[in-house]
């Protein structure tokens, strides 16, 4: 079935370290990606997407890229900052009714 | 503050009882959808509701269920609940359009069964 399998936290990095999150995933569509970002406390927040292969999403220095030959879809950062800890999720929706979303990656950056 | 609003935003209660967790989408949205996030289990989609209408269904129990109101707010009604129900409740809505679009999550309702 549907999936989407990303890394397991927490993920603890120094501040201006690189940055990965991988995640998978599974589809019998089309999907389109997303990677959310939830701040404690709060809801989620959508980070970047992309919506057909090889597509880049990218902000807050934040990127990552539609992998259709790897189904993959990894978040990367070159320089994390203290204020990008978060949790992050990945996602894919399509056919407008299936949405899956990842379990979560917490990163804590330390100064 | 995505625009997306969502009462009560804490809500303890007892096994066995009912609740209603009620969602406000952004102006303009009339796609409404609800997750459940717990712990052990991460974001889990429930259903969503477009314009009044149920187009999906998905990890949602048989003792949950849910309507959008023609103003399009939402409701999720969760009964005989159980100490498992014990969760994040987050509404999420978009705008009319293709597959793709952006969903605005809301702050979410933390349920507590004891």
């Amino acid at each position: 079935g549907d999936s989407v399998t990303q890394m397991e936290g927490p993920v603890t990095l120094s501040e201006e370290a690189f940055l990965t999150i991988n995640c998978t995933y599974t589809a019998t569509g089309y999907p389109s990606l997303f990677w959310y970002v939830q701040y404690p406390g709060e809801g989620l927040q959508l980070l970047l997407k992309a919506t057909k292969a090889d597509d880049k999403g990218s902000n807050k220095g934040f990127e990552a890229t539609y992998r259709k030959e790897t189904t993959s879809f990894h978040l990367e950062k070159g320089s994390v900052q203290v204020s990008d800890s978060a949790v992050y999720f990945c996602a894919l929706i399509y056919n407008f009714n299936k949405f899956y979303f990842g379990s979560g990656t917490k990163l804590n950056v330390k100064p | 503050d995505s625009g997306v609003t969502q009462t009560p935003k804490h809500l303890i209660t007892a096994t066995g009882q009912r609740v209603t967790l009620r969602c406000s989408p952004r102006s303009g949205d009339l796609s409404v959808y609800w997750y459940q996030q717990s712990l052990d289990q991460g974001l889990q989609f429930l259903i969503h509701y477009y314009n009044g209408e149920e187009r999906a269904k998905g990890n949602i129990l048989e003792r949950f269920s849910a309507q959008q109101f023609p103003d399009l707010h939402s409701e999720l009604n969760l009964s005989s609940l159980e100490l498992g129900d014990s969760a994040l409740y987050f509404c999420a809505s978009s705008a009319p359009g293709l597959d793709g679009n952006e969903q605005f999550f809301g702050p979410g309702t933390r349920l507590t069964v004891l």
